[in-house]
């Protein structure tokens, strides 16, 4: 069951560029995407959503790109901090999955001072 | 900020044996979850539970596995007579709606460890 794909297993950018996080997904029926962000030893933390009738959503230095019929999210993070340095997992429902979400297995940001 | 607990960080325990892992969700929240990842792998859904009972369960969720809110603030899993493969962090997570657009949040998990 791969419904949300990350192929990007890892990552690295240097500090004040643009880091770009992809993500794939299969289920034409998803229609609400999440971004969260996992520092070691934490629980994943939520960072942005996006829901279908939308294109575009931003928060401060996140945006996330939806592409409903390339079934393609993304998140773009300007400028990059240190601090940013994670795992970031995507993460999808829609009217057919109930309350559960579906989780790519993550990307390895590093971001280089 | 509202967090979600889990408690204890780190369990292990022997196989065959059973285990209670504990989450307190974020107070106003309604709806609550228990999902899984094992080392290396995704993060994987196991239960979703509201007004007292399971809302929806994945196939993993089998009768080895059950949930419980035993008062108005502790959301429990336990796994009865654990197998090596459970070893796995499991996070419990929380919502104040349905699905309907509303983020989870994770606590920060409890690694399992089966030996």
């Amino acid at each position: 069951d791969q419904q949300v794909k990350q192929n990007s297993p890892s990552l690295s950018v240097q500090e004040g560029r643009i880091s770009i996080l992809n993500c794939d997904y299969t289920n034409s029926m998803f229609d609400y995407f999440l971004w969260y962000k996992k520092y070691p030893a934490e629980g994943p933390t939520f960072l942005i959503s996006i829901s279908s009738i939308k294109d575009k959503n931003e928060d401060g230095r996140f945006t996330v790109f939806l592409n409903k019929s390339a079934k393609h999210l993304s998140l773009h993070i300007v400028p990059s901090q240190p601090g940013d340095s994670a795992v970031y997992f995507c993460a999808a429902s829609g009217v057919n999955t109930g309350n559960q979400f579906y989780f790519g297995t993550g990307t390895s940001l590093t971001v280089i001072p | 900020e509202p967090e979600v607990t889990q408690t204890p960080s780190h369990q292990v325990t022997q196989m065959g044996q059973e285990v209670i892992l504990r989450c307190v969700p974020i107070s106003n929240h309604l709806y609550f979850y228990w999902y899984r990842q094992i080392l290396g792998q995704k993060v994987e859904f196991l239960v979703s539970f509201y007004n007292n009972e399971i809302s929806e369960k994945s196939e993993i969720f089998d009768d080895q596995f059950s949930v419980e809110r035993p008062d108005g603030s502790n959301f429990t899993l336990k796994i009865r007579s654990t197998k090596l493969e459970d070893s796995a962090m499991y996070f419990c997570a929380s919502s104040e709606g349905a699905r309907g657009h509303q983020p989870q949040h994770f606590g920060d998990g409890t690694r399992l460890s089966i030996l």
